[in-house]
C-alpha cells in the first residue's frame, strides 16, 4: 500500500518563485492537511481539507494555497516563495466521522507523507 | 482550545536505562492523545494513542503511555532504552470537532541514546 506519497523529496527555490508540493493518498480519506515542521516548534498547521472541495485554513496559512478537486490529491502552492517557508512539510490524512461510523471509532489518528524539505535561497 | 506541553526538548539517557518523555495537554473535553516517532529524514510513525479505553496504552517497540486526567499527563515510557529508540518523540492532542480531527502537536523531544 502506498498510503500518503509526497512529491518532491527536496527542492531548493529562489524567493519570489512559485512551486507545488504534491500529496496523494490511496486510503479513500476524507480529511488531509499539510503541516510545516521546525526546529523546536513542533508540527504546524498550515491548511486542510474535509473533503473534495472544501479547504480552511490552519495556524499559519499565510503564503500558501491549496485545492480539493479530487479525494485523493490535496496538493499546496507557494505563490511567491520567502526565505521563512524553507522548512519540512508533511501532507497528512485520516478518515473522518462520517466514514468511520458503523465501522469503529474516528480517533484522529493522522497517516504522514514521509515529508519535502524546501530551502528557499 | 486544546494544548500540548512537552517537558524537556532533549534528553539523553544510556543503552538499558529507563525512558520516561513527559507531555502535559490542556483540553476542555475528555481528548484523543497520540504519541507520534520522528526517525531521521522520516515522516511521523504513531507509537500508540489513548482513546478513552484503558488508561495504560501500550504502543509498538516495547513504550506505552499512562493517561492520567487528574494530572492531565499523558507520559511516554520504556523500561530499557535501546539505540534504535534515538528519535523525536511527538505528543498530540486532538479534538473531533465537525466531523473531522484537528492535531495539536508538542514542540516535540529528541531521545539520544548513548551507549
Amino acid at each position: 500500500n502506498a498510503g500518503v506519497t509526497q512529491t518532491p523529496k527536496f527542492q531548493v527555490l529562489k524567493t519570489g518563485q512559485s512551486m507545488t508540493l504534491q500529496c496523494a493518498q490511496d486510503m479513500n480519506h476524507e480529511y488531509m492537511s499539510w503541516y510545516r515542521q521546525d526546529p523546536g516548534m513542533g508540527l504546524r498547521l498550515i491548511h486542510y481539507s474535509v473533503g473534495a472541495g472544501i479547504t480552511d485554513q490552519g495556524e499559519v496559512p499565510n503564503g500558501y494555497n491549496v485545492s480539493r478537486s479530487t479525494t485523493e490529491d490535496f496538493p499546496l502552492r507557494l505563490l511567491s516563495a520567502a526565505p521563512s517557508q524553507t522548512s519540512v512539510y508533511f501532507c497528512a490524512s485520516s478518515y473522518s466521522i462520517s466514514q468511520a461510523s458503523g465501522r469503529r471509532p474516528n480517533t484522529g489518528e493522522l497517516f504522514f507523507g514521509e515529508g519535502s524539505r524546501l530551502t528557499v535561497l | 482550545a486544546q494544548s500540548v506541553t512537552q517537558l524537556g526538548s532533549h534528553v539523553s539517557v544510556s543503552e538499558g536505562a529507563l525512558v520516561l518523555l513527559r507531555c502535559n495537554y490542556s483540553s476542555s473535553v475528555p481528548p484523543y492523545l497520540f504519541w507520534y516517532v520522528q526517525y531521521p529524514n522520516q515522516g511521523l510513525q504513531l507509537l500508540l494513542k489513548y482513546t478513552s479505553a484503558a488508561t495504560l496504552v501500550k504502543g509498538i517497540n516495547g513504550f506505552e503511555a499512562e493517561f492520567k486526567k487528574s494530572e492531565t499527563s499523558f507520559h511516554l515510557t520504556k523500561p530499557s532504552a535501546h539505540m534504535s529508540d534515538a528519535a523525536e518523540y511527538f505528543c498530540a492532542v486532538t479534538r473531533l470537532s465537525g466531523g473531522y480531527n484537528k492535531l495539536i502537536f508538542g514542540a516535540g523531544t529528541r531521545l539520544a541514546v548513548h551507549p
